[in-house]
């Protein structure tokens, strides 16, 4: 079983520039979460999407966007960066039956270095 | 509204009982998760429990939940040094996880 991979692993980007980051879910799971965990913080959940759409947000800008794909994987993507967004960027997949969420898996994250 | 608080550090004995606790707000929760970070790591799923249960046991892991207190704990039996990560207490509530901001468990030989 493959678990959730995301790429890269490290980048460094300055202000006002734009960044993608990439994630591949759990085989077998069709939702994917995303969060931003600042140091020393827990994770803030950024958005999750099912089925290719937008299924939740949280608290960011709509700087903050993002794709899912037919194979279930994901892009998140940050325009005009800040400084404050430096960040470790967590994805999270899990397997939503109509009964509601599972447990989320999650990969070892992207992290995002702004200067 | 929602929040979850931990305590920031936990320091025990290595082969002594670690107990991690956590308070959530908000009652709807379905599920109250414990997740494990170690340095420059994502996070680890250690263990879940579902809203309508007490206690769940798993291996060296016991889980106990008071939801009359909004009040969920962590227990690791016999504490290694591969157990010094942060931990962290999540709830989901819809489709998203709140988290807390994490304990430090710092093991001492």
């Amino acid at each position: 079983e493959t678990g959730v991979t995301q790429s890269p692993t490290h980048l460094i980007k300055t202000r006002g520039q734009q960044v993608t980051l990439r994630c591949s879910s759990q085989s077998g799971h069709n939702t994917v979460s995303w969060y931003q965990q600042a140091l020393g913080q827990g994770p803030q959940f950024i958005f999750q999407y099912y089925r290719e759409e937008e299924n939740g947000r949280g608290n960011f800008p709509p700087r903050f966007s993002g794709l899912q794909f037919p194979n279930y994987s994901s892009e998140l993507n940050v325009n005009a960066l800040e400084l404050d967004d430096s960040a470790l960027y967590l994805c999270a997949s899990s397997f939503t039956p109509p009964e509601g969420n599972q447990p989320q898996h999650f990969g070892d994250g992207t992290r995002l270095s702004i200067l | 509204g929602e929040d979850v608080e931990q305590s920031l550090f936990l320091s025990v004995r290595e082969g002594d009982s670690s107990v991690i606790n956590c308070t959530y707000t908000d009652s709807s929760s379905t599920y109250l998760y414990w997740y494990k970070q170690e340095p420059g790591a994502g996070l680890q799923l250690l263990t879940y429990i579902f809203s309508n249960m007490d206690m769940k046991q798993d291996q060296r892991l016991t889980v106990l939940l008071n939801k009359k207190d909004k009040h969920l704990s962590l227990r690791i039996a016999d504490t290694q040094t591969g157990d010094s990560a942060i931990y962290f207490c999540a709830e989901s509530i819809n489709y998203q996880l709140i988290w807390g901001a994490g304990t430090k468990l710092i093991i001492k030989p």
